[in-house]
């Protein structure tokens, strides 16, 4: 299996600007998590979908950040306007067995806002 | 609520030598415990993973770690580290906060292997 893809691996843009990160889980997980990591505050779990339906979006810091799962082998993280304090790695995982099982990390998107 | 503790943000060590990472955490049920592994520009790796079977667990490159209840520890170790160990480490620990069951993890600790 190739794993959990993400995309792009690298992004730049300046303050304002769209940003939209992409993943694709592995083949048969049914659970997919999108977490930010920071040196200040770590890794952080933003959202977690199963099968394609967002369970616990408690972690998206604001209503600039959205996600979604349109079907089982995609989903997207878009940031609108995206803002200096938004600079980050960007990690998708996914699960075949719950969100406190063994979760499979891509290999992140890193983000920088100028 | 569960929590997890890393005690040592930076570890240090020579090649060849023993490998100790420290790792407590708080739960008021017998949680799940792993320990994940994240080299430089790369994403997260599962290293080793407790499910309340054996209290020692072998994961890969030689790593294991034991988990004490009485202690609520689960260190990590290595009887011999290698170069290519040099790496972050975070313990995690599965919790429900906020209403949903999650994983929460440490806060890192970062190793330094030195020929």
């Amino acid at each position: 299996d190739a794993g959990v893809i993400q995309s792009p691996r690298h992004e730049v843009t300046e303050m304002g600007q769209e940003v939209t990160l992409r993943c694709k889980p592995i083949s048969g997980h049914d659970y997919l998590f999108w977490y930010r990591q920071t040196m200040m505050r770590g890794l952080e779990l933003l959202i977690y979908f199963n099968n394609n339906v967002p369970i616990d979006d408690s972690g998206m810091p604001e209503d600039r950040f959205s996600a979604k799962m349109p079907n089982a082998s995609f989903s997207t993280l878009k940031i609108q306007p995206s803002e200096p304090r938004d600079s980050a790695v960007y990690f998708c995982a996914s699960s075949s067995s719950g969100p406190t099982d063994t979760q499979y990390f891509g290999p992140g998107t890193r983000l920088t806002v100028l | 609520a569960q929590s997890v503790t890393q005690l040592d943000s930076h570890v240090s060590v020579s090649e060849g030598t023993p490998v100790l990472l420290r790792c407590n955490y708080s739960s008021s049920y017998s949680p799940s415990l792993f320990w994940y592994v994240q080299h430089p520009n790369k994403g997260l790796q599962l290293l080793l993973k407790y499910t309340s079977a054996a209290t020692l667990v072998k994961g890969i490159n030689g790593f294991e770690a034991e988990f004490k209840k009485s202690e609520t520890s689960f260190h990590l170790t290595k009887p011999s580290a290698h170069m290519s160990d040099a790496a972050e480490y975070f313990c995690v620990v599965s919790g429900f906060s906020g209403g949903y069951n999650k994983l929460i993890f440490g806060a890192g600790t970062r190793l330094a292997v030195h020929p």
